[in-house]
């Protein structure tokens, strides 16, 4: 069974500070990723989706993957209050739908 | 990426009725989703509306209590049918415009509460 596995959280970082949110994938034929905002009674917003081995940088957002060791990752650099969300991690493997994560989330203290 | 909007925002509706879900997206789509979240909870993935036929269908979701329609490329709905509190929840409708990649956008969700 096609797993997406995220720490819950809440992973609490100091506005300035980079946060990091980790994201591990049980399909070794996951194709794409992707990592979704979801602010509390909105619903998902697409931030980025990557496909390639390394780095993935759009403004503060980065994400990483790592194929070999079936990890993906989002940095946000100089995190803002704004940015305190649920971040979810969705895999696609070719099939018709994407697999979720539960989701992380993200306190930003002023 | 694809403007999608729900209809309605949010209902509250009584026990043994039906509300239906009405999601539009501004341009033509390759897949349509149909997800629940409850609060605090993930999506969970209710069905995948096929356009000119029958609904595919997750574990544990059945055609009878969720009736789903496609009609055309831009127009889904979906029915929550005798409706119990264990209904409520937020149903967010999700679409993917081509068929490479995966990506895919969410509605702005449909609240709905039973009473």
């Amino acid at each position: 069974q096609k797993e997406v596995e995220q720490n819950s959280g809440p992973l609490s970082v100091p506005e300035g500070a980079i946060a990091s949110l980790n994201c591990t994938y049980s399909d070794r034929g996951s194709q794409s990723f992707f990592w979704y905002r979801q602010y509390s009674g909105k619903s998902p917003e697409l931030i980025m989706f990557i496909y390639s081995n390394g780095d993935k940088e759009d403004g503060r957002f980065t994400a990483q993957l790592n194929k070999a060791s079936q990890y993906v990752s989002l940095l946000i650099r100089d995190s803002q209050p704004s940015d305190s969300a649920t971040y979810l991690c969705a895999a696609y493997s070719g099939y018709s739908t994407l697999t979720f994560g539960k989701g992380t989330m993200l306190l930003v203290s002023p | 990426s694809a403007v999608i909007s729900q209809k309605p925002s949010r209902d509250i509706c009584q026990r043994g009725t039906s509300l239906t879900i009405q999601c539009q997206v501004d341009s033509q789509v390759t897949m349509m989703f149909w997800y629940r979240q409850q609060p605090g909870q993930s999506l969970t993935l209710i069905a995948t509306a096929n356009q000119g036929s029958e609904a595919t269908y997750e574990s544990g979701f059945v055609i009878d209590k969720f009736p789903i329609s496609r009609p055309n490329l831009t127009f889904s709905t979906l029915t929550v049918s005798n409706m119990s509190p264990e209904d409520s929840s937020i149903y967010l409708c999700s679409v993917r415009p081509g068929q490479g990649d995966g990506t895919q956008y969410f509605g702005p969700g449909t609240r709905l509460t039973v009473l």
